[in-house]
């Protein structure tokens, strides 16, 4: 299925507790990048990477976390820093050159 | 830094009628810019990029830099046509990275 997963599909979290939303793919792609959607406001960059043990900070990099230490997988941390956290997240990567992202399907967070 | 711009959240048309779904960029070199489509309950998707120049599900978009758009433009809308649209721009400088516009929602009445 497309070949980039985001697990789970929603999240709930109480105030306070930091989470981690899981993104793999099996596309061999260096670039990963993690996004945010909001109703009315597109997707902005939290967090991208172009390679392995490398990620730099996004437009709303605030309250959130990453890491690189393998080239399939790409987790996001979403932690109590973040003021806002309710949205839905998305994760892409992308090949060398200029073909555009695969996006996977997502994960809605909520806090409660 | 670049910036792009769908000024319409919402685009109404009915099935057959002509459709065009703006975007504007600001981008002092010389973008790549894409189109992606996201149907209900279906993750967001490419649709088409610029360099490729190609016609995907009856829709074109051109690189006009005079005028620094790249509105998508389908001649006779379906009602399958009906989705969230995003223009997003590739900056020379800046890897793959993509700047998304804020999106068009696209309803095609019967």
């Amino acid at each position: 299925d497309g070949g980039i997963t985001q697990s789970p599909k929603y999240l709930f979290r109480k105030e306070g507790q930091n989470v981690t939303l899981s993104c793999e793919q099996n596309l061999n792609h260096d670039a990963m990048y993690w996004y945010r959607q909001d109703p009315g406001q597109g997707l902005r960059l939290i967090y991208y990477s172009q390679i392995v043990n490398d990620f730099q900070k996004g437009d709303i990099a605030e309250g959130y976390s990453v890491s690189r230490e393998k080239k399939e997988s790409f987790p996001l941390t979403v932690t109590s820093a973040q003021k806002n956290p309710t949205a839905f997240y998305l994760c892409a990567s992308s090949p060398r050159g200029p073909y555009g992202y695969t996006f996977g399907s997502g994960t809605r967070l909520t806090v409660v | 830094a670049q910036r792009v711009t769908q000024p319409e959240k919402l685009l109404s048309v009915f099935k057959g009628a002509p459709v065009e779904l703006k975007c504007n960029y600001s981008y002092s070199g010389s973008p790549e810019l894409f189109w992606y489509v996201q149907y209900s309950r279906q993750r967001l998707q490419l649709l088409l990029r610029h360099i490729s120049r190609e016609s995907i599900k009856g829709f074109t978009a051109d690189l006009n830099k005079g005028e620094t758009s790249f509105h998508l433009k389908k001649p006779f809308a379906q009602e399958e046509d009906s989705a969230m649209y995003y223009c997003a721009l590739s900056a020379n400088n800046a890897g793959n990275m993509l700047t998304f516009g804020g999106g068009t929602r696209l309803m095609v009445k019967p």
